[in-house]
């Protein structure tokens, strides 16, 4: 079944604690992208990449971290979380213009 | 720098009324989407729209897109209650930050009551 996974779902952390979320698509998809979605604010993009080891940044970068040494893998790394990264996170693959979205991230800083 | 607007942000209907949720954006761009959230779910594809004119329906829901004017529409017809959901336009397109991706609205979310 062609799909976006994420882990982990649920994650509840403290301020500081570095922390990774991992994405793997198996649709051999090069372009991947990072999206955090807060109450009425939508889907903002954090990061997204082109293809391997080419990855570029989305409208919120800051305080996050992308690798992409992988086609089918894109983690997002929180180096020194903070209360205000509370968030849903989203990972996402495209391919000829459509999305093809992960589960969610539901991610707490305390 | 790319801007995307939906209204309304929040929409009560009762089951059998008609609606329309519109979306504005302010740039040109190549493609539209539409997506459906449940809570605590992930983004649902509901229509791809591609160019002017462009017109897809898919059971009570029909989607528009008037390129020139650089407006979607999201037409319900006969609503019913598992239409309940919050529901996203997106833009493809540059957006402030020169990042090369979606730039979603806020959504809105519909609450269609018996």
């Amino acid at each position: 079944e062609a799909q976006v996974t994420q882990n982990p779902r649920y994650l509840i952390t403290v301020t500081g604690k570095k922390l990774t979320v991992t994405c793997s698509q198996n649709m051999n998809h090069e372009y991947m992208s990072w999206y955090r979605q807060d109450p009425g604010l939508g889907l903002r993009q954090i990061y997204y990449s082109m293809n391997v080891e080419v990855t570029d940044k989305g409208d919120v970068p800051e305080g996050y971290k992308v690798s992409r040494k992988e086609k089918r893998n894109f983690p997002l790394i929180l180096e020194s979380p903070s209360p205000n990264q509370t968030s849903l996170y989203f990972c996402a693959s495209r391919y000829l213009g459509e999305q093809y979205f992960g589960p969610g991230t539901r991610l707490t800083v305390t | 720098e790319l801007k995307v607007e939906q209204n309304p942000l929040f929409l009560s209907m009762q089951e059998g009324k008609n609606y329309t949720i519109y979306c504005n954006y302010s740039t040109t761009s190549d493609r539209l989407y539409w997506y459906r959230q449940d809570p605590g779910k992930s983004l649902e594809s509901l229509f791809v729209l591609l160019s002017n004119g462009a017109v897809k329906q898919e059971g009570r829901l029909m989607a528009s897109l008037d390129t020139k004017a650089r407006l979607s529409t999201l037409h319900i017809t006969a609503a019913v209650h598992d239409l309940s959901a919050t529901y996203f336009c997106a833009v493809d397109g540059y957006s402030g930050g020169g990042a090369d991706g979606l730039t979603f609205g806020k959504g809105t979310h519909l609450i269609i009551q018996p």
